[in-house]
């Protein structure tokens, strides 16, 4: 059975912190690993990472994969109240498409 | 604009009755998918459609039912055999990069 676990499950910090939020998977046909933001409603995309070691960036947040330890890592640096939400990781698998996720991380910023 | 459109928001349905969620793209993608998403759980799949008129089973689909006549829409079908209905739903659908989501649905039991 597919399985992808992260922690913390839940994380309070305060802004200007830098994060970093762990994900682990054990999945068969690994495709690729990403994560997504949810706020409120929809899951918005922040990261597709399908190879070894390159580090993916996008403005405070940046993402690394690591295929031989089966893990991922997303950093959050000067962390800031907007980016409170659940982080989630998923394993996309297989020729379908299929994705699964973890239970999600609960990151809280206080200003 | 281009997106993926699930109604209603919020869903209330009696003990017994069969509920149907709405899920409409107009981003011309082939794959559509149903999660289930409960609190501490995680999202989990319930089915998806990789093209129209075919659809599989994904990992919790006892209880549920969709269709897929048209590629824009993926309907889902919560029916009174789902013992546990009350969630949070999210439909996606799958482009060039990653899956993409709907705002979601809240069914409640009354």
């Amino acid at each position: 059975e597919d399985k992808v676990v992260q922690s913390p499950l839940s994380l309070v910090v305060h802004e200007g912190d830098t994060v970093t939020l762990n994900c682990s998977y054990e999945v068969t046909n690994f495709r690729s690993l990403l994560w997504y933001k949810q706020e409120k409603k929809a899951p918005t995309f922040l990261f597709m990472l399908t190879s070894s070691g390159i580090e993916k960036k996008s403005g405070r947040l940046s993402s690394i994969l690591d295929k031989k330890e089966l893990f991922s890592i997303l950093n959050i640096t000067a962390t800031q109240t907007g980016d409170s939400a659940v982080y989630l990781c998923a394993a996309l698998t297989g020729a379908n498409s299929k994705l699964t996720f973890g239970k999600g991380i609960t990151l809280s910023v206080r200003p | 604009d281009g997106g993926i459109t699930q109604s209603p928001k919020y869903l209330f349905r009696k003990e017994g009755q069969n509920v149907t969620l709405s899920c409409e793209q107009n981003l011309n993608h082939d794959a559509m998918y149903w999660y289930r998403q409960d609190p501490g759980q995680g999202l989990r799949l319930i089915y998806y459609s990789q093209i129209v008129n075919d659809f599989q089973k994904g990992d919790i689909a006892e209880g549920y039912s969709v269709s897929r006549e048209k590629k824009e829409s993926f309907p889902l079908t919560v029916t009174s055999a789902q013992k546990n209905p009350t969630a949070f739903y999210l439909c996606a659908s799958e482009g060039e990069l990653a899956q993409h989501f709907g705002d979601g649905t809240r069914l409640s039991i009354l």
